[in-house]
């Protein structure tokens, strides 16, 4: 069955320190794998997704076949980056656009 | 103003009636999905729609219903059979063929009385 999983509802750190927000799949083809986040009172909104290989906002997320994660990193947290993060998965094969999302992390930045 | 808008923000209802949530998009996208979120279960997929006339259940469809007679449109229903209707509810758009980006509407949070 395909599947996501991110293991912490909520992660809180310091100004400064670094995050990573995990995410591990289950998925039997070749995935596409997503980071979407959710500011306080704003849209879900996509933040970055495997394929591309960016940096956005100073996140990096790499995927790992072997280890079946998609773990979202960055090196020194800001407040700003507090927020709800979503890891996605696409599923069905790769003429539909179906989203499996985790459940969610909730990051909290402290100053 | 481009993009995806849901109507109404708040909706309260009464057991036993049907309620439909409005979902519109002007970014011409052929894709349009209907999520439901609850705390710590993340987004589950209603219904999704590639285009028009056409539309495929997503994980939790029971006691829901949709339509899509426009590309512009895909209007959610929240019938009497859906047995724990209070949630708050996501619309989303994309381009069609591929993972692509989603799109998020602000979002309708439909309370049962």
């Amino acid at each position: 069955a395909q599947r996501v999983t991110q293991p912490e509802k909520l992660l809180s750190v310091f100004k400064g320190a670094p995050v990573e927000l995990k995410c591990n799949y289950s998925y039997s083809g070749s995935p596409e794998l997503f980071w979407y986040v959710q500011y306080s009172r704003q849209r879900l909104q996509l933040l970055l997704r495997h394929i591309s290989r960016e940096s956005i906002k100073g996140f990096t997320a790499d995927l790992n076949k072997g280890e079946t994660s998609f773990h979202l990193k960055k090196p020194f947290a800001q407040e700003e980056d507090s927020a709800m993060y979503y890891c996605a998965l696409s599923g069905a094969g790769g003429a539909t656009n179906k989203l499996i999302f985790g459940t969610g992390t909730l990051l909290a930045v402290q100053p | 103003d481009g993009g995806i808008t849901q109507s109404p923000k708040y909706l309260f209802r009464k057991e036993g009636q049907n309620v439909t949530l409005s979902c519109e998009q002007n970014l011409n996208h052929d894709a349009m999905y209907w999520y439901r979120q609850d705390p710590g279960q993340g987004l589950r997929l209603i219904y999704y729609s590639q285009i028009v006339n056409d539309f495929q259940k997503g994980d939790i469809a029971e006691g829901y219903s949709v339509s899509r007679e426009k590309k512009e449109s895909f209007p959610l229903t929240v019938t009497s059979a859906q047995k724990n209707p209070t949630a708050f509810y996501l619309c989303a758009s994309s381009t069609a063929g591929g993972p692509n980006e989603q799109f998020f509407g602000p979002g309708t949070r439909l309370t049962v009385l």
